[in-house]
């Protein structure tokens, strides 16, 4: 298996400019998570899905949009990117039978400038 | 509003030496405290965690201590090695649901 993993590794974007930070996880897991993460400031949750067809906001959706057309797949959106986004952008994947056990991707650092 | 306090958020130890990570919750209905180590350009994985029906859990060179009282849980790392140099990330959650709270981090440097 290859676990989570996450395209692209590196991305710089222009302020305005739009990307999607594709997550994909082949461990039939339900539950997917996406993290930013920032100096002194830990992981904080953007957005999150239980299942295909359902997501719901975490502590920092602001700016970023998700969808779950699939189980595999998991995908953000920065419709008009702000420098405040720039970050490292981590997804996850939860086995609904242990809910409480992430599994981390490798990470996407996104510079906007 | 942080809900897992986490510190410090550097620490040099020496190798061979105790590293000693604490966090503290506020929120009651947290009963499930994993750590996490992430090495440079990786994601985070998890590494123990524990629930608060026991005080401490040990696997291997690591033990997290739990004080329910206090609200507080604490990562020990023994007989650090230079391969122990990471982030560590605590955190807390309810059991059996998928949002976890993370504390802010703490770098570990061993210096051989």
């Amino acid at each position: 298996n290859a676990g989570v993993t996450q395209t692209p590794k590196f991305q710089v974007l222009k302020t305005g400019q739009s990307m999607t930070l594709q997550c994909a996880q082949d461990m039939n897991h339900e539950y997917m998570s996406w993290y930013r993460q920032d100096p002194g400031m830990g992981l904080r949750l953007i957005h999150y899905s239980v299942g295909a067809g359902i997501t719901d906001q975490g502590e920092v959706p602001n700016g970023y949009n998700v969808s779950r057309s699939t189980t595999e797949d998991f995908p953000l959106r920065l419709l008009s990117a702000a420098p405040s986004q720039t970050s490292v952008y981590f997804c996850a994947s939860t086995n609904p039978d242990r809910p409480n056990e992430q599994f981390f991707g490798p990470g996407t650092r996104l510079t906007v400038l | 509003q942080q809900q897992v306090k986490q510190s410090p958020q550097s620490l040099i130890v020496q190798k061979g030496g105790i590293s000693i990570i604490n966090c503290a919750y506020e929120n009651t209905a947290f009963d499930y405290f994993p750590w996490y180590q992430q090495f440079p350009g990786k994601g985070p994985a998890l590494l123990i965690a524990i629930r608060p029906d026991v005080s401490e859990k040990k696997e291997g060179r690591f033990t997290i201590s739990f004080n329910k009282s206090a609200k507080q849980f604490s990562l020990h790392i023994m007989d650090s090695q230079p391969g122990d140099s990471a982030t560590y990330f605590c955190a807390a959650s309810m059991w059996g649901y998928q949002k976890v709270t993370f504390g802010t981090g703490t770098k570990l440097q061993v210096i051989p």
